[in-house]
């Protein structure tokens, strides 16, 4: 099936730093990505759409200044957290649609951000 | 996208078939139903998707009665690696964006 990369996996920072999370399609292209956030115990929330070539769209009651993201190519996106806070800390998933048979998404393994 | 719903937990026992169920009474016509699988600290996983009656892989099995406002997730002969929350969805198509119900958390006792 088709491979879809996050990097980090694991990342802890300082309160007001800002931290950039790659997604990558390894095997495929994506025009269209999505990132989520995930709590504890909780189920994905989507953020928003990454589109490559264009402005991303953000879920409503997300930050778009807080968290930029941008799509440079049919292969990567980037979430950028900025000045981040302790209660950015969370579960951050990426996925990227691909048909393969059916109509399905692919998830990153998620990135583990931590803000002390 | 149709709203679903689902048992927010089920516990069970290693060996024992498992079905889960899904209300989607909104349901369109073009609606496909999908369920993913999510380990902890790990990104969803598909499993199985289906549009009308029965369809089987090598993980599990996906019925859909013929008025299409539930579907029933089988996994069979569970086993501990099982355990983890399963997310019933209706709606994918193509790249749509996914907005994810609460899940059911799926308990596989030894």
């Amino acid at each position: 099936g088709a491979v879809v990369s996050q990097h980090p996996s694991w990342v802890i920072c300082k309160s007001g730093t800002s931290v950039k999370i790659e997604c990558r399609s390894l095997d495929f292209q994506a025009t269209t990505m999505f990132w989520y956030r995930q709590f504890p115990k909780q189920s994905l929330m989507l953020m928003a759409t990454s589109n490559e070539g264009s402005k991303a769209t953000y879920e409503q009651g997300v930050e778009k200044d807080k968290f930029l993201i941008n799509h440079a190519s049919l292969t990567l996106s980037t979430l950028t957290v900025t000045s981040a806070h302790p209660e950015d800390s969370s579960f951050y998933i990426c996925s990227a649609p691909k048909f393969s048979g059916y109509n399905e998404q692919f998830f990153g393994p998620g990135t583990r951000l931590t803000v002390l | 996208l149709a709203k679903t719903t689902q048992p927010i937990s089920m516990d069970s026992y290693e060996g024992q078939e498992v079905n889960i169920t899904c209300s989607h009474n909104n349901i369109a016509t073009n609606d496909y139903i999908t369920w993913y699988q999510q380990f902890p600290s790990q990104g969803p996983r598909f499993i199985i998707q289906g549009y009308k009656t029965k369809v089987t892989n090598e993980v599990a099995s996906l019925f859909i009665p013929a008025d299409r406002k539930s579907s029933t997730l089988s996994l069979p002969r569970v086993s501990l690696s099982d355990t983890a929350v399963y997310y019933c969805l209706v709606g994918l198509r193509g790249d749509d964006k996914i907005i994810f119900g609460k899940g059911t958390r799926l308990h596989i006792l030894p």
